[in-house]
């Protein structure tokens, strides 16, 4: 069974631009949960997926925005980057929502903008 | 903000020596986790303690839970090379009336096992 997918791998982007970054769970998983992590602040929940609907939104400015597909794929979206937005940003399916779950990453996507 | 502290932050040892990490929490859960990041890969799943148990074991690994002090250690029997990696526990702080719970992570211990 393939693992989590996460594409792109490296991203260098400019501030100002916009970002969209691309994950495939585990087949038949159905929940899908967002994570950035930074040397200075770990990792840091952004928002939680399952069935299409945003389930859980971590404390993050409404330039970071996602989506669910029907096929459970997810994406998510940073707009107007700043510095600050470098980070590795982990995907991570379960096969339910909720945080008594074991989740499976994927390799992340390593954003760098300058 | 971090719900979960490890301790050390970072710990170097030789291989076949035991490593042992904590993690403090600050709210009342329902399970702990922990995790090993591979340097600048996502993270793995390696246990979950629910917080009605004391201890577990899987393999070389050992968690504990004591949930009147908030903590929890994992210890890592044996150590190889191989095991040198980042480790995190994840807690499941509840995140409020009527909101889903969300699993948070601690700063993480970072292992590095010497041959």
């Amino acid at each position: 069974k393939a693992g989590v997918t996460q594409t792109p791998r490296y991203l260098i982007k400019t501030r100002g631009q916009q970002v969209t970054l691309s994950c495939s769970p585990i087949s038949g998983h159905r929940s899908v949960s967002w994570y950035q992590q930074t040397p200075g602040q770990g990792l840091q929940f952004l928002f939680e997926y399952f069935s299409e609907t945003q389930r859980n939104k971590g404390n993050f400015p409404g330039r970071f925005s996602g989506r669910q597909f029907s096929n459970s794929r997810s994406e998510m979206n940073v707009s107007t980057l700043e510095l600050g937005d470098s980070a590795l940003y982990l995907c991570a399916s379960s096969l339910k929502p909720g945080a008594s779950e074991k989740l499976f990453f994927g390799s992340g996507t390593q954003l760098s903008v300058l | 903000s971090q719900q979960g502290e490890e301790d050390p932050q970072a710990l170097s040892i030789q291989e076949g020596e035991n490593a042992t990490m904590n993690c403090s929490y600050k709210t009342s859960i329902n399970n702990l986790q922990w995790y090993r990041q591979n340097s600048g890969r996502g993270l793995v799943h390696l246990i979950l303690i629910r917080s009605n148990e004391r201890e577990k074991h899987s393999g070389r690994l050992r968690v504990t839970l004591d949930t009147s002090k908030k903590s929890s250690s994992l210890l890592i029997t044996a150590s190889r090379a191989a095991d040198t990696a980042s480790y995190f526990c994840a807690t499941d702080r509840l995140g409020g009336l009527g909101t889903a719970s969300k699993l948070t992570f601690g700063t993480g211990t970072r292992l590095q096992v010497t041959l």
